[in-house]
């Protein structure tokens, strides 16, 4: 089944302590993207890939980072979690930019 | 920039017809796509518009004039499982990103 897998799907931290969200598709898909979704503020870019070892900033990439060593994963990587990252995030991929995207099941995160 | 904008909600009852619109400024466009999103849920694919024009399928159907700035999603015989949220994206100049509305929350009542 084609389908884009986050893992995990609810995560509560403390502030400071390292995390990674992963991310992967089955589809061969080239580009892949992070969204952060606030209530009142939709869903905003936090970095996307357009292909392997080319990745960019979205519009709020603070605080983040992200890596694409391999076509299939994009790994979300919160450094020093703050309480303000608390949100719900979706990964998401496309067949190419700009393209019609599929995504993931979502993490909601709680950083305390 | 986008600057897009969507009601913020709208009800409705089974059975009836519901348009929601969307405006949104862009430099550059590059298509314009509508999803769904269930309280909680990933965002799913609705339609995609690239031309002017309409783009039908089944019950729903989006719209498109790209002089206006302007597409809506028109959803038929409702059902009380249109209950949700419906995003308007253009994609961005660059061709880089979706940007997505603030949606509009859609309650469908018997």
């Amino acid at each position: 089944e084609a389908q884009v897998t986050q893992n995990p799907r609810y995560l509560i931290t403390v502030t400071g302590k390292k995390l990674t969200v992963t991310c992967s598709q089955n589809m061969n898909h080239e580009y892949m993207s992070w969204y952060r979704q606030d209530p009142g503020l939709g869903l905003r870019q936090i970095y996307y890939s357009m292909n392997v070892e080319v990745t960019d900033k979205g519009d709020v990439p603070e605080g983040y980072k992200v890596s694409r060593k391999e076509k299939r994963n994009f790994p979300l990587i919160l450094e020093s979690p703050s309480p303000n990252q608390t949100s719900l995030y979706f990964c998401a991929s496309s067949l190419s930019r700009g393209e019609k995207l599929f995504f993931g099941s979502g993490t909601q995160l709680s950083v305390l | 920039g986008q600057n897009i904008d969507q009601p913020t909600e709208m009800t409705a009852t089974e059975g009836a017809i519901v348009q929601i619109n969307c405006t949104y400024q862009t430099s550059g466009f590059n298509g314009l796509f509508w999803y769904q999103q269930h309280a909680g849920e990933a965002p799913t694919f609705l339609s995609y518009n690239v031309l002017d024009g309409l783009e039908e399928k089944g019950r729903f159907s989006s719209f498109l004039s790209r002089s206006k700035g302007y597409s809506y999603l028109l959803l038929k015989e409702l059902q009380m499982k249109d209950s949700a949220s419906y995003l308007c994206a253009p994609v961005n100049q660059a061709g880089t990103a979706l940007i997505f509305g603030k949606g509009t929350t859609l309650s469908v009542s018997s």
